[in-house]
């Protein structure tokens, strides 16, 4: 089964904007599937922040936001705030073998 | 408000079974529309998904795990639960029940706050 791939680091200053990506293959995100994101704090529950490529949870605020385009999809934080540093991963499906739910790497973002 | 809480051993010896319990309150299971899913990740790595059973008791696993593990369902406890046969080191790790939604490309909307469990002598 697949794995899809993010840097493993991503940094910022406070205020600006940053970007995450996740890259996939014809299997999972090039299938037509969609991506959803989490944030992970250490010692907590992941949180979802985004779900069906460009969705936001209830409560998420609107400067966190996603798209996605053939094999790969992406993860926007406008506005880089000091709490925003966390682990930031993408997950979705992938069709081979039997099937299979998948995540990202995971992309640790440091606030400068 | 929907609360997932994990339960079970810290320790395991090696060639041991592990097994999970996680306790699902502000949502009946039984009502249908969401699978109940485990997760896990290892010290150090990524979230490896481990599988997903439904209301009616059909499960998914994760290829890489299928020959050793077995996750259940008890909607009258609200609980589902999962064994995972013969640990390794490699299966020390945090694990995570959560609830999805019901579709094939699923995502995971609540969360339990994770278990660390060691294999380990």
């Amino acid at each position: 089964q697949s794995v899809l791939t993010q840097p493993p680091s991503v940094s910022g200053t406070p205020g600006q904007r940053i970007t995450i990506s996740c890259t996939g293959s014809r299997s999972d995100l090039g299938a037509g599937y969609d991506v959803h994101w989490y944030l992970h704090l250490p010692e907590t529950a992941p949180k979802l922040l985004i779900f069906g490529n460009n969705n936001r949870p209830s409560g998420v605020p609107p400067r966190f936001s996603g798209s996605k385009s053939g094999t790969s999809a992406s993860l926007s934080i406008a506005g880089l705030q000091a709490e925003d540093e966390a682990d930031y991963y993408c997950q979705s499906y992938d069709n081979s073998l039997s099937g299979s739910t998948v995540f990202g790497t995971g992309t640790k973002v440091t606030v400068l | 408000q929907v609360q997932l809480q994990e339960s079970g051993p810290g320790l395991v010896k090696p060639s041991q079974t592990l097994s999970l319990t996680c306790t699902v309150s502000g949502d009946s299971m039984s009502s249908g529309g969401h699978y109940w899913t485990w997760t896990r990740q290892p010290t150090g790595k990524g979230l490896e998904w481990i599988g997903h059973i439904d209301p009616r008791g059909s499960t998914k696993y994760n290829s890489s795990l299928k020959s050793r593990v077995t996750i259940s369902i008890d909607t009258s406890k609200n609980q589902f639960s999962v064994t995972l046969k013969s640990v390794t080191a490699a299966d020390t790790a945090v694990y995570y029940c959560a609830r999805s939604s019901s579709q094939e490309n699923y995502y995971f909307d609540y969360w339990g706050q994770g278990t660390l469990v060691t294999v380990s002598p």
